[in-house]
């Protein structure tokens, strides 16, 4: 079966743009989860969403990360008014209930 | 506050070796660690996990050890081979609501010599 898969693999783009970073997740898999991994650090939890529940937004940076899933599948991570320090691979990763978490390829960010 | 510290951050052993990688955690509320192996371009994916009441948990050549009192646990790569070249993140988690949410450390680059 298809793992978890992300779009697009690579972004650009300019200091100040909005950007939206998409997430499939596993089907069936009822919890998503966004990180972060930034250069010569570990992988940052952002969000998480299970099932029909409000996500726990505790690990976003800022008021310009936020991230909606629609039908309980496809979810996407908006990052609004992009920084320099935003630049880093955004992962997404999905399980099954309180299971393993698989991550997809992720989406390399580079803001200039 | 960083809560898992992952020593060291870049390794280098020749073919056949063993690999050693490092952790110390400092909630006491983690009950489970996994280890997960990340190659260049592609996403973490699981290796092997122990929950706190087991001391070790061995996987093929991949071996994990775990002390509760001291919390620190440690992955061992036995007969270390080129393809395990890659980076690889200990973890420790906790349920969080109806989920888990990971708690990654620094990650460690390992280098395995031909």
């Amino acid at each position: 079966g298809a793992g978890v898969s992300q779009s697009p693999s690579n972004k650009v783009t300019e200091k100040g743009k909005d950007v939206e970073l998409r997430c499939d997740p596993i089907s069936g898999h009822t919890a998503l989860y966004w990180y972060r991994q930034s250069l010569g650090q570990g992988l940052e939890f952002l969000i998480y969403f299970q099932g029909n529940s409000a996500p726990d937004k505790s690990g976003l940076p800022s008021d310009r990360f936020s991230a909606e899933r629609t039908g309980g599948s496809v979810s996407t991570l908006t990052i609004q008014r992009t920084q320099q320090e935003d630049s880093a691979v955004y992962l997404c990763a999905s399980s099954l209930d309180l299971g393993t978490q698989y991550f997809g390829p992720g989406t390399r960010l580079t803001v200039l | 506050q960083q809560q898992v510290k992952q020593s060291p951050q870049s390794l280098i052993v020749q073919k056949g070796g063993i690999s050693i990688i490092n952790c110390a955690y400092e909630n006491t509320a983690f009950d489970y660690f996994p280890w997960y192996q990340q190659f260049p371009g592609k996403g973490p994916a699981l290796l092997i996990a122990i929950r706190p009441d087991v001391s070790e948990k061995k996987e093929g050549r991949f071996t994990i050890s775990f002390n509760k009192s001291a919390k620190q646990f440690s992955l061992h790569i036995m007969d270390s081979q080129p393809g395990d070249s890659a980076t690889y993140f200990c973890a420790a988690t906790l349920v969080w609501g109806s989920a888990r949410q990971l708690t990654f450390g620094s990650g460690t680059q390992l280098t395995v010599l031909p």
